[in-house]
């Protein structure tokens, strides 16, 4: 079975441009999240989707963040402009969501580094 | 609100070691708890979970036990080998609402473990 596939997995940016990152879950998996990993701390989430919906994107900075998941399977999550606080790792990640608690599948992640 | 709280790293170990990474957390309601792995160059990968308190979660020779009285999920193996070196993430789910299946996570243990 296929894992999470990220694309880019590096992308170096100056600021005030943009960028954005692309993810292809599990097949099947009804549920993504994105995640932003800055270097020495744990990741946190920054927008889950259920299917095409949004479920919670409490922490998504939507000044400058925005995401989309059109057909409910990939999604692309999108920086315009950068700011140098952004460079970090995404991580994409998908479950099954039939299972108490979900279990999530992580892909590798792409490294950002804002200039 | 939710939170989770892992020892600073780096360890550092010798071969045969034993480990103990120490992991408490703060939650409403009854969480589920987590230890994630990240190999060098790797994602994320689940090692372990526990659902409810006492449960023990164990994997490839790493346990941990959910224990509600002290809020705390510490994760142990008695003899560490050379490929266990990574960094291990402890995370919880909070069970209610709308926000079961949203990882958060601690800010990450290295662990190196020398021959």
């Amino acid at each position: 079975e296929a894992g999470v596939a990220q694309s880019p997995r590096y992308k170096i940016i100056e600021k005030r441009q943009s960028v954005a990152f692309w993810c292809n879950p599990i097949s099947g998996h009804a549920t993504l999240y994105w995640y932003q990993q800055i270097l020495g701390q744990g990741p946190k989430l920054l927008i889950q989707f259920q299917n095409n919906g949004v479920v919670d994107d409490s922490q998504l900075p939507k000044d400058r963040f925005s995401a989309e998941r059109l057909k409910g399977v990939d999604s692309t999550l999108k920086i315009q402009p950068a700011k140098l606080e952004d460079s970090a790792v995404y991580l994409c990640a998908s479950s099954d969501g039939t299972s108490l608690p979900n279990e999530q599948f992580f892909g590798p992640g792409t490294r950002l580094t804002v200039l | 609100g939710n939170s989770v709280t892992q020892m600073e790293g780096p360890v550092t170990l010798s071969e045969e070691a034993f480990l103990t990474i120490n992991c408490t957390y703060t939650a409403t309601g009854y969480p589920s708890l987590f230890w994630y792995v990240q190999y060098p160059g790797e994602g994320l990968q689940l090692l372990l979970k526990a659902t409810k308190a006492d449960d023990k979660g164990s994997n490839k020779g790493f346990e941990a036990t959910y224990r509600k009285e002290t809020t705390s999920f510490h994760l142990e193996k008695g003899s560490v080998q050379v490929s266990d070196s990574a960094v291990y993430f402890c995370a919880l789910t909070p069970n209610y609402g709308g926000s079961q299946g949203n990882l958060i996570f601690g800010k990450g243990t290295k662990l190196s473990v020398k021959p």
